[in-house]
């Protein structure tokens, strides 16, 4: 069964400082991987997500994220953070277009002035 | 492209009452529509999965008989909470996937309070 592991459940972070936010998964077959953001009181949206090919996928916000199949990574990356970033971000995982996704338990960003 | 809206934002109900929240895919056929529940400061937790026209799959540990679901149109998704009770006061995130597509496009949820 596939799991995902967000390994900082909080980053702070000031306005225009790059934020790294890590992404672990396991998975005995190939996955999709997505991150999702959450603002408050609000759904997901989708940032960004790698489906094949470049290992290097770009979204939206300036958001970028890379897939290391030897780590089992998807973390994910931006270089100058603004203070509407601050927000609640997902990793999630899925086993093919057919599967559900499994989420990771979030990591809460807080951009500070 | 890819919006999905839900309706209500926002309920406030007695307990024992039933509630129902719609989910719609504005611009796209969902062959297959989720339900989530996300409680405060936590990931979302996945409790059922409707295909078009067919009966929905619940996650181990849902009621099925509390937690109704339909999806009657490719466009459109119901969950109906049977006999509210406080415990069921959550945030409920609905997605919805188009066929042969990976990705699920969110709902903006639906924060449900039972009195």
């Amino acid at each position: 069964a596939q799991s995902v592991t967000q390994l900082d459940s909080q980053v702070p972070v000031f306005e225009e400082a790059p934020v790294e936010l890590r992404c672990n998964y396991s998975s005995s077959v190939s996955v999709y991987l997505f991150w999702y953001v959450q603002y408050p009181n609000q759904g997901l949206q989708l940032l960004l997500k790698y489906l094949s090919g470049s290992t290097l996928v770009k979204g939206i916000n300036g958001f970028e994220a890379e897939f290391n199949k030897s780590q089992t990574s998807f973390h994910l990356r931006k270089p100058s953070v603004h203070i509407s970033d601050t927000a609640e971000y997902f990793c999630a995982v899925n086993e093919g277009a057919g599967n559900k996704l499994t989420f990771g338990g979030g990591t809460r960003v807080l951009v500070k002035p | 492209g890819a919006v999905v809206s839900q309706h209500p934002s926002r309920v406030i109900c007695k307990s024992g009452t039933s509630v129902k929240i719609e989910c719609r895919s504005l611009d796209f056929q969902a062959t297959t529509m989720f339900w989530y529940r996300q409680f405060p400061k936590q990931s979302l937790m996945l409790m059922a999965t409707s295909n078009e026209g067919s009966k929905a799959t619940y996650e181990q540990g849902v009621e099925k008989d509390k937690f109704l679901i339909n999806h009657a149109s490719l466009t459109l998704s119901t969950l109906t909470v049977t006999s509210a009770h406080p415990e069921d006061s959550s945030f409920y995130i609905c997605s919805a996937r188009g066929t042969g597509v990976e990705t699920q496009y969110f709902g903006p949820g639906t924060r449900l309070l039972v009195l």
